[in-house]
């Protein structure tokens, strides 16, 4: 059964900490991995990965994917409360171009 | 754990024709559906939100005559769009909200090509 799953469910953090966000999943024909972050409405997309060992980075934000082991960390250095929200962690199939949603890690960052 | 489900997963139809996508939550009641559309770079934008029940709300600049969007029972909703045209070519994804810590259960998607 093709799957995601994200760690920790919920993160509590102050402001200035890194966090890193876990995603394992096991999906047939992978595509690639994607990055979500949810505020209110409708996710934002943060990063595509494909390839193994190279890191994406966005300012604060970077994540990379290891394709041996099945999984990605998304990475938030010197957080601040603008950080708070649900991290969405996708991959993306070659059958059928399916998606599969983990259910999210929420992030509150407290001043 | 939750499972959403969307069916078709991938469907193409002629131009002028409607097509409906179902999405279900098959282990939970959702209160709450979402209907959303993915753009190029990935880009996921919130179409509506549908409670069972009663009227879908949409988002501005989704036409609602276009998009139908029935939420009939805590299980499931469908998407029927209306006379569809090749730039509703998409891939479509729904997500339920189990009103638990509100998390939110994505679909697998709908990949609609209209010729």
């Amino acid at each position: 059964e093709d799957k995601v799953v994200q760690s920790p469910l919920s993160l509590v953090v102050h402001e200035g900490d890194t966090v890193t966000l876990n995603c394992s999943y096991e999906v047939t024909n992978f595509r690639s991995l994607l990055w979500y972050k949810q505020e209110k409405k409708a996710p934002t997309f943060l990063f595509m990965l494909t390839s193994s060992g190279i890191e994406k980075k966005s300012g604060r934000l970077s994540s990379i994917l290891d394709k041996k082991e099945l999984f990605s960390i998304l990475n938030i250095t010197a957080t601040q409360t603008g950080d708070s929200a649900v991290y969405l962690c996708a991959v993306e199939a070659n059958t059928g171009n399916q998606f599969y949603f983990g259910t999210g890690t929420s992030l509150t960052v407290i001043p | 754990g939750a499972v959403v489900s969307q069916h078709p997963s991938r469907v193409i139809c002629k131009s002028g024709t409607s097509v409906k996508i179902e999405c279900r939550s098959l282990d939970f009641q959702a209160t709450t559906m979402f209907w959303y559309r993915q753009f190029p770079k990935q880009s996921l934008m919130l179409m509506a939100t549908s409670n069972e029940g009663s009227k879908a709300t949409y988002e501005q600049g989704v036409e609602k005559d276009k998009f139908l969007i029935n939420h009939a029972s805590l299980t499931l909703s469908t998407l029927t769009v209306t006379s569809a045209h090749p730039e509703d070519s998409s891939f479509y994804i729904c997500s339920a909200e189990t009103g638990i810590r509100e998390t939110q259960y994505f679909g697998p998607g709908t990949r609609l090509l209209v010729l």
